[in-house]
């Protein structure tokens, strides 16, 4: 099983600025299919990100996928009031399916 | 538009079975398949499995192997997850997610149900 580990756990900062999260995977996996998704307290997930880098429909554009093999990156340009919330990373290229552990992004 | 409308709140007790039903609609169901996931209150997101709408084949998580069922209905465009010998930690949001049009597609995950509580408590 491929363990992903997302850092950091909790990002304080203030809206404008930049947000970059982290995804670390423990092994390489098909196709660098990793996703991203944000979810807010009481909502689904929502996906943002896809095979690390393309944007999902209605994405903002301030929101970038990069990366490759076992590191990925989660940068958000200027942070905006409705981006305080959870972001999750998964490779879906491996079964099982596995999801990182969450940064949150919180207003500081 | 696309949409996968859950079943409601369920409470069991332990050692019972749930069932959660997804019904899709503003897609061909038969085109996609349906992921499972959960999230236990507080907690990250689990993958459990997932179900083919095309040909109804399966691929299950090892930690629910043998106490999950996962099937499908083209004639109403449902998906349904059963989970036996239901435990407390258990007890989690249920979410069936659409998935691509194989199980390894570059677009996965792309719309998710409301998610079901599930409450399992003695």
């Amino acid at each position: 099983e491929i363990v992903l580990t997302q850092s950091p756990g909790t990002l304080s900062l203030s809206p404008g600025e930049r947000a970059t999260l982290s995804c670390r995977a423990s092994q390489t996996f098909s196709s660098n299919y990793l996703a991203w998704f944000q979810q807010k307290p009481g909502q689904a997930p929502r996906l943002l990100i896809y095979a690390a880098s393309a944007r999902d429909s209605d994405i903002p554009d301030r929101f970038i996928g990069s990366g490759s093999g076992t590191d990925f990156t989660l940068t958000i340009s200027r942070l905006e009031p409705e981006d305080f919330a959870v972001y999750y990373c998964q490779q879906y290229g491996s079964s099982p399916l596995t999801f990182g552990g969450g940064t949150r992004v919180e207003i500081k | 538009q696309i949409q996968l409308v859950q079943s409601g709140t369920e409470v069991k007790k332990p050692g019972a079975s749930v069932k959660v039903s997804c019904k899709t609609s503003g897609y061909s169901f038969t085109g996609y398949g349906v992921n499972w996931v959960r999230q236990a209150p507080g907690q990250g997101l689990e993958w459990m499995g997932w179900i083919s709408g095309y040909n109804r084949n399966t691929k299950y998580a090892e930690n629910f192997q043998g106490r999950v069922t996962l099937t499908a209905d083209t004639s109403t465009s449902t998906a349904y997850m059963e989970l036996r010998s239901l435990r407390s930690d258990d007890t989690a949001v249920y979410y069936c997610v659409r998935g691509g049009g194989s199980f390894y597609s570059k677009r996965n995950f792309d719309s998710w149900g409301q998610g079901t509580l599930v409450t399992v408590s003695s």
